[in-house]
């Protein structure tokens, strides 16, 4: 499974755009990136996932270099309801048998 | 359809005692786990199981058992409760293993004395 590494937190204000770049040296080929959202006293909810190259949702975009050793998630004009935990997790797919770890996290906290 | 359930949403147990937590899912989904979240802190991962009758160990399995009989439940037993264990239990599911998405319950606190 491949480590993942990524700042423990980061500080923002709203209407500003947030980069959270998370590393992964050791991607193999058929791994997938996931980001996961979580606030306080929930669990956490799936944000994106990705391949290579770039993916868009409503919610966020995430930017993958050709060499897939790091990924970029990006937050466009985060507001305060942004502040939450956000993992960055590297899984092979399709079906795969190992454990998931997530990790510690990057905590977010968006100021007014 | 009530996705990941967990039950009770919270339980105070005194140092010693057993419990188990209840975790369900209606969605098919083979591929289940537990984690706690101590406060402040990432999930860890106590136990998972890719199908019925399958289950294996995470980074802090010591002092949970789980079994899967069913595909749709996946319970947590705390054998002997230790005021170590007091924090939040996720349980999560997903179709297709550790590469897809993770669906999560609400979570249960637990409060050991």
């Amino acid at each position: 499974l491949a480590k993942t590494t990524q700042p423990i937190s980061m500080d923002s204000y709203e209407g500003q755009e947030v980069n959270i770049t998370c590393s992964h040296n050791n991607i193999a080929t058929n791994d997938y990136i996931t980001w996961y959202q979580q606030f306080p006293s929930q669990g956490p909810r799936f944000i994106i996932q990705g391949y290579k190259t770039k993916v868009t949702n409503e919610v966020a975009s995430l930017f993958i270099p050709a060499d897939r050793k790091s990924s970029t998630l990006s937050l466009p004009r985060v507001s305060l309801s942004d502040t939450a935990v956000y993992y960055c997790l590297v899984a092979q797919k399709p079906y795969n048998t190992d454990k998931l770890i997530f990790g510690t996290g990057t905590r977010l906290q968006v100021f007014p | 359809n009530a996705g990941v359930t967990q039950t009770p949403k919270f339980q105070v147990l005194k140092t010693g005692q057993s419990m188990t937590l209840q975790c369900a899912q209606d969605m098919n989904h083979e591929y289940m786990s537990w984690y706690r979240q101590d406060p402040g802190m990432g999930l860890r991962l106590i136990h998972y199981s890719v199908g019925a009758g399958i289950t294996d160990q995470g980074e802090v399995p010591n002092g949970y058992n789980v079994s899967r009989s069913t595909t749709e439940d996946f319970p947590l037993r705390l054998l002997s409760a230790a005021p170590s264990q007091t924090s939040v239990y996720f349980c999560a599911s997903s179709y297709g293993g550790a590469g897809e998405t993770q669906y999560f319950g609400p979570g249960t606190r637990l409060l050991v004395l």
